[in-house]
This record gives C-alpha cells, sequence and structure tokens, in this order.
C-alpha cells in the first residue's frame, strides 16, 4: 500500500526557515517524479515543486523560486522541501504527491497519491 | 503560464440529478503529438486530502464511480456527475499538467439542494 507520510510542519516567524519531510513506503520511490503541493486555509491548491527520480531536475512555482528547495534521498525514500526567508502567504498545508505511473512527463505531473498534509504557519 | 478558470465557484443539486462543472484554460492543453488533453480533475472532502477522478481529461481513476465522467478538448472541460449522491458532496478542482507551473482552477464546490 501506497503511503507517504508528510512531517516538519509547525509555526514559525517571517523570515525564518523550516524543512519539511515526507517519507514514502509502498512503491519504488526512485522511479518517481515527486511533488510538493500546498493549500493555504481555506483556499485552493498551489503546486510548490517538483524533482525528476534522480533529484536531477528540480522545478518550482515562481511564488517560491529562489527560496524553497526540493530534494529527494532515494536511499532513505524521503522528500525534503528546505523553506526558507518564510512569508505570511505561505501558510498553508502542504502536500507530498506521487503520480500515477506514466502520469508524468518531466515535471508535468498529474497526482494518483496524496498524504494527509503538514501544516506551516508563518506568523509573529 | 495557463490560467485555469472553473465555473460555477457554488453549485446546489437535488439527490439523483446531473451536476455539472466547467473548467477553462487559457491556451490549448492538448499535446497534438499525442492527441492527449493533459487535464486532470480531483475530489477534495473537508479535512481530506485531494483524490483524482479523472485525468486525461476523460478517463476515470480506479474505484471511482462511473457516473463521474470527464469530456473536453483543448481549451473547454466539463467534469459530470450524471446523478449527484449525498457523498459526492465536495469541492472539486481542475489541472492542467501540460507545462509548468501546473495550475489549478479555483475549485467549484458542489452541495445538495
Amino acid at each position: 500500500e501506497v503511503q507517504l507520510l508528510e512531517s516538519g510542519g509547525g509555526l514559525v516567524q517571517p523570515g525564518g526557515s523550516l524543512r519539511l519531510s515526507c517519507s514514502a513506503s509502498g512503491f519504488s520511490f526512485s522511479s518517481y517524479v515527486m511533488s510538493w503541493v500546498r493549500q493555504a486555509p481555506g483556499k485552493g491548491l498551489e503546486w510548490v515543486s517538483g524533482v525528476s527520480e534522480g533529484g536531477g531536475n528540480t522545478y518550482y512555482a515562481d511564488s517560491v523560486k529562489g527560496r524553497f528547495t526540493i530534494s529527494r534521498d532515494n536511499s532513505k525514500n524521503t522528500l525534503y522541501l528546505q523553506m526558507n526567508s518564510l512569508r505570511a502567504e505561505d501558510t498553508a498545508v502542504y502536500y507530498c504527491a506521487k503520480p500515477a505511473l506514466g502520469g508524468c512527463s518531466g515535471g508535468r505531473c498529474y497526482w494518483h497519491y496524496w498524504g494527509q498534509g503538514t501544516l506551516v504557519t508563518v506568523s509573529s | 503560464d495557463i490560467v485555469m478558470t472553473q465555473s460555477p465557484e457554488y453549485l446546489a443539486v437535488s439527490l439523483g440529478e446531473r451536476a455539472t462543472i466547467n473548467c477553462k484554460s487559457s491556451q490549448s492543453v492538448l499535446y497534438s503529438s499525442y492527441n492527449k488533453n493533459y487535464l486532470a480533475w480531483y475530489q477534495q472532502k473537508p479535512g481530506q486530502p485531494p483524490k483524482l477522478v479523472i485525468y486525461w481529461a476523460s478517463s476515470r481513476e480506479s474505484g471511482v464511480p462511473d457516473r463521474f465522467s470527464g469530456s473536453g478538448s483543448g481549451t473547454d472541460f466539463t467534469l459530470t456527475i450524471s446523478s449527484l449522491q449525498a457523498e459526492d458532496v465536495a469541492v472539486y478542482y481542475c489541472q492542467q499538467y501540460y507545462s509548468t507551473p501546473l495550475t489549478f482552477g479555483g475549485g467549484t464546490k458542489v452541495e445538495i439542494k
């Protein structure tokens, strides 16, 4: 059974940093592009970032480019999102998402499985 | 960036009646070489992550009831629930995966009338 378990969320002050993790199981992690999608409270979905199977290619939304870094450790079946220079508008639930087989072309994916999400709150 | 516009924002439908949600993209998401539309639909219930309903604009995800169907091509797409059930109350989002940044529609909240 595919499982995606996010962790690392919490309350952080504006300008601060946080690292999110997504622990994956139940599938061949290193064979899939992995992504982060976020949802501000009461708002819609926003794609944040994606990383290729081997980690060599990364993709970012303009809203986080230069502040967030996506990475993965295939030996640990774990996806990461390093978030720096956090702003109030980064407050959201952050989901880790996995595509279906054949559901990605480069970083262009639709997602078959989603984690339960981890809440990041940026506030003083 | 491709802008995805959904309509309506809210939809109230009687049990057993048809629900129709529209999604329009600011440019075509049809990859003509493959003749595939890079468009997906998700269902999200309160407190839950999104659930994939439709991909490639009209392919139903495994386990999704056949009352859900997707149609359209190019820039105009529709998600239809042929006979609304109580468990279909949710917010529905369209998403294009034709190009990055990947973008979603603003969502349509479906309720029971």
